[in-house]
């Protein structure tokens, strides 16, 4: 059964400095997905990682996955107050015929002060 | 393109009634999955359809079905509900397996079950 740890799960920084949101999945994923959430919104996708070795950058924000480790990082560089969200890890899951499902972490409550 | 649309948007139910959810999905995607998130339990997969079936389905009491339609609209259904039961419920659509295909999120349904 695939399972998706997330850490840390709240996360204080400063503007201006620069963190990592690590994501763990238990079994081997054909696709690593990170999300962001604001309050009371949905899900906005932010990157989507498919193969060993991937990084992806948008901003301030870079995504990268090494499937042999089961671990994807998500790093924040000169964080600004725009970037406080949730952060959601997820992974592909497969069951039978079925076309795929994501099984989440349990987020990171990322609060960026002044 | 339109995007994914849920109604209704907000609900408040009472302990023991029913409720019904729908979610238009994407025009042309055929696969609707179903997500619910709770402050205790996070994300969690309900189930997913694709061409009118149901696919895949999480680990969830049988009070929580569902169903699509040929137009690949679903409707997900809660019956006798519990103060648990209150969440945000996220329907995803995409236009078949997710190796291949994006999933797209709705703007969810908040459910408050008094």
């Amino acid at each position: 059964e695939l399972k998706v740890e997330q850490n840390p799960l709240f996360l204080s920084m400063q503007e201006g400095k620069n963190y990592t949101i690590y994501c763990n999945y238990s079994t081997t994923s054909d696709r690593l997905y990170w999300y962001r959430q604001d309050p009371g919104k949905s899900l906005e996708s932010l990157f989507v990682l498919l193969s060993n070795g991937a990084v992806k950058q948008e901003g301030r924000l870079m995504a990268s996955l090494d499937t042999k480790a089961r671990l994807s990082t998500l790093h924040i560089t000169a964080a600004v107050h725009d970037l406080s969200a949730t952060y959601f890890c997820a992974a592909l899951s497969f069951y039978g015929g079925s076309q795929g499902n994501l099984i989440f972490g349990k987020g990171t409550k990322l609060s960026v002060k002044p | 393109k339109a995007g994914v649309t849920q109604t209704p948007r907000y609900l408040i139910k009472t302990r023991g009634q029913q409720v019904t959810l729908s979610c238009s999905p994407i025009s042309g995607h055929r696969s609707v999955s179903w997500y619910q998130q709770t402050p205790g339990q996070g994300l969690q997969f309900l189930f997913e359809y694709f061409s009118e079936t149901q696919r895949n389905k999480g680990n969830f009491p049988g009070r929580f079905s569902g169903r699509q339609f040929s137009n690949s609209r679903s409707e997900m259904n809660v019956s006798t509900l519990e103060l648990g039961d209150s969440a945000l419920y996220l329907c995803a659509s995409s236009q078949g397996q997710l190796r291949t295909y994006e999933q797209y999120f709705g703007p969810g349904t908040r459910l408050t079950v008094t």
